[in-house]
């Protein structure tokens, strides 16, 4: 069974600087990686897939990268509608798919 | 544009059963895979279940298998999970999921429906 584990818990950064979050798998996921937003009582959107490839409308300030078993989700300039929960989720052990914990990105 | 939009939710005894559905629409269903995953109150996603395009093919998670069963309908465009012998640790919202290329990361959600397992 592979584990994700999300870094940092909570993140708080001030509006317009940059955001590093961290997701680490328990064994390779080879490039199997996705990211997704969440706000409050709404569902997740996609963010990010195949590690660093942006979904459909996704602005560009957002970027992801690794592989393996580090990945990491950058966003450049935080917005203000930027401030959210974060997911990674491994699609490599298939069929069986696993989340990590969530960062939640919070206003400094 | 594509909708998924569940319903069913509502407040369960332990032990009981409960039937979710999923109505899609704004693509061609019966082309998709499509899977469920659920949020407890305060957590994160957990995914539960997957079914292929035709139905002939599903998977669930550990923590579900034997409980729930997924399907589908794709001449009425409906994801269903029936949930048999259900637990207080099953309840959360509950949302479907469009898997984007038989790939298994998801592109459209549904807006979830909550369900609580309490006596």
């Amino acid at each position: 069974e592979i584990v994700m584990t999300q870094s940092p818990a909570t993140l708080s950064v001030s509006p317009g600087k940059r955001a590093t979050l961290s997701c680490r798998a328990s064994q390779s996921v080879s490039s199997n990686l996705a990211w997704y937003q969440q706000k409050p009582g709404q569902a997740p959107r996609l963010l990010i897939y195949g590690a660093s490839t942006r979904a459909t409308g996704i602005p560009a300030r957002f970027s992801g990268s690794g592989s393996g078993t580090e990945f990491t989700l950058t966003i450049s300039s935080l917005q203000s509608e930027d401030f959210a929960v974060y997911y990674c989720q491994e699609y490599n052990n298939w069929p069986r798919l696993t989340f990590g914990g969530g960062t939640k990105v919070e206003i400094k | 544009e594509v909708q998924l939009v569940e319903s069913g939710g509502g407040l369960v005894q332990p032990g009981g059963s409960l039937r979710l559905s999923c109505a899609a629409s704004g693509f061609t269903f019966s082309s998709y895979w499509m899977h469920w995953v659920r949020q407890a109150p305060g957590k994160g996603l957990v995914w539960v279940s997957r079914i292929n395009s035709d139905g002939s093919s599903t998977y669930y998670a550990d923590s579900v298998k034997g409980r729930f069963t997924i399907s589908r309908d794709n001449a009425n465009n409906t994801l269903y999970l029936q949930m048999n012998s259900l637990r207080a640790d099953d309840t959360a919202v509950y949302y479907c999921a469009r898997d984007r290329g038989f790939r298994g990361y998801f592109d459209y959600w549904g807006q979830g429906t909550l369900f609580t397992v309490s006596s």
